[in-house]
């Protein structure tokens, strides 16, 4: 069974358009990430949320919004998409929030905007 | 502002050669540090946690150190295998509870 998944796992859309990618976790946690991993690898997390509620937004422009339409669920829907956007998207849930336990990534969206 | 560094950003090796993967990083009040695998195209799977209170763990050939005063962790390889090609990140999460990621180590193993 797939512990943390992201629909779709590729995602290439032209500049300006609006797309969506969903997360689901079957792992009964509590809080829930998103992070983008750019060209050069580096991971930095974008979102956190914690019992549907947010928690964490790092500095993200407003053109990314969340959504937690349940604890199992989190999705990262983003406007008028720009070139800066490409970049690899990773969902990860841990069991609760302030928990120092390790967090479970899923596979990855890997976004291309052209 | 945590900084985390990981040296080398590369490296290859012949199958069987023991390995050490550096991880530093600049404030030592940490919660934890982790220890990631990423294969191409897929997510990451966390390897080994070690808590601030702890020194060391392992799980089969892998051996993860942690000196918080220095700021520093290592992650050891024994055996390498062609099967441990990947890349390695070191994590640590401080009090804000958000885990700052290094650029990770590309790990190749040769047959």
């Amino acid at each position: 069974d797939t512990a943390v998944s992201q629909t779709p796992k590729y995602l290439v859309t032209q500049m300006g358009n609006d797309k969506s990618i969903k997360c689901e976790q079957n792992l009964g946690h509590d809080t829930m990430y998103w992070y983008k991993q750019d060209s050069k690898k580096f991971l930095k997390i974008m979102f956190s949320y914690n019992n549907k509620e947010l928690i964490i937004n790092e500095t993200v422009p407003n053109r990314f919004s969340p959504k937690s339409p349940d604890k199992a669920h989190l999705n990262l829907h983003i406007n008028s998409l720009e070139l800066g956007d490409s970049a690899v998207y990773f969902c990860a849930s841990s069991q609760e929030w302030g928990s120092t336990d390790t967090q479970y990534f899923g596979p990855g969206t890997r976004l291309t905007v052209l | 502002k945590q900084e985390v560094t990981q040296i080398p950003a590369a490296l290859s090796v012949p199958e069987g050669e023991n390995l050490v993967l550096n991880c530093s990083f600049t404030d030592s009040a940490i919660y934890n540090l982790q220890w990631f695998r990423q294969d191409p195209g897929k997510g990451l799977t966390s390897l080994l946690l070690i808590q601030s209170s702890q020194r060391e763990q392992t799980s089969g050939r892998l051996n993860a150190s942690l000196d918080k005063s220095s700021g520093r962790s290592t992650l050891y390889i024994a055996a390498s295998q062609p099967g441990d090609s990947a890349t390695y990140l070191c994590a640590v999460t401080g009090g804000s509870y958000i885990p700052t990621f290094g650029r990770g180590t590309s790990l190749i193993v040769h047959p």
